[in-house]
């Protein structure tokens, strides 16, 4: 089947505006991951969903950050009142478990942020 | 807190040379898994190998072999015979067994290949 799409591909916004990045997962994969790539921090984790438990948000960097997951399917993830300092790649990876057995996460293309 | 560091920023390579990139992890847990990705310049995060700690025996995969030193926390990649489309950033990753599967990423080493 069809592999992780983000959407968009690419993101230009003004600083103080909100923003949401959409990533579909694979079909059938219950954990789903966002990250964040940027040139200071490198990557990082930010936010992992996994089946209907609660999420672990340990790596928001902010309140002005937040992730959901509707259906167990596709998720979103909104930057409220954007900072110059959010501009990054963000991506979103699935796998078909988490937890403590392993399962590959399949990357998605990235959504590339910028705040002007 | 687990950490991962990749010393080696950029590393060049001459076609169908053998190349070795080099990452160290800190940890306080016996049992995880580590991970080579390759990020292309399309952004596409490809696994390139992984190694369960609690396994011995180096990974291969084809031209792509580990050196686990689960003591020295050390797990570097060789690449054998390299090619041009091997030329991308190289991630090294760890996984905790325990806590829900998120990934902890080095710093990335650019990888440029020369015909």
């Amino acid at each position: 089947g069809a592999g992780v799409s983000q959407s968009p591909s690419n993101k230009v916004t003004e600083k103080g505006k909100d923003v949401e990045l959409r990533c579909d997962p694979i079909s059938g994969h219950t954990a789903l991951y966002w990250y964040r790539q940027s040139l200071g921090q490198g990557l990082e984790f930010l936010i992992y969903f996994q089946g209907n438990s609660a999420p672990d948000k340990s790596g928001l960097p902010s309140d002005r950050f937040s992730a959901e997951r509707t259906g167990g399917s596709v998720s979103t993830l909104t930057i409220q009142r954007t900072q110059q300092e959010d501009s990054a790649v963000y991506l979103c990876a699935s796998s078909q478990l988490g937890g403590a057995s392993y399962n590959e996460q399949f990357f998605g293309p990235g959504t590339r942020l910028t705040v002007l | 807190a687990q950490t991962v560091t990749q010393s080696q920023p950029e590393m060049s390579v001459q076609e169908a040379e053998t190349v070795t990139l080099s990452c160290t992890y800190d940890t306080s847990e016996s049992d995880y898994y580590l991970f080579w990705y390759k990020q292309p310049p399309s952004r596409q995060m490809i696994l390139v190998i992984r190694q369960e700690a609690y396994k011995q025996q180096n990974a291969t995969e084809n031209r792509f072999s580990v050196n686990f030193q689960k003591a020295a926390k050390s797990f570097s990649l060789k690449i054998s015979d390299s090619q041009l489309g091997d030329a991308a950033m190289y991630f090294c990753a760890y996984r905790s067994s325990n806590q829900g599967g998120k990934l902890i990423f080095g710093q990335g080493t650019e990888l440029s290949v020369k015909p």
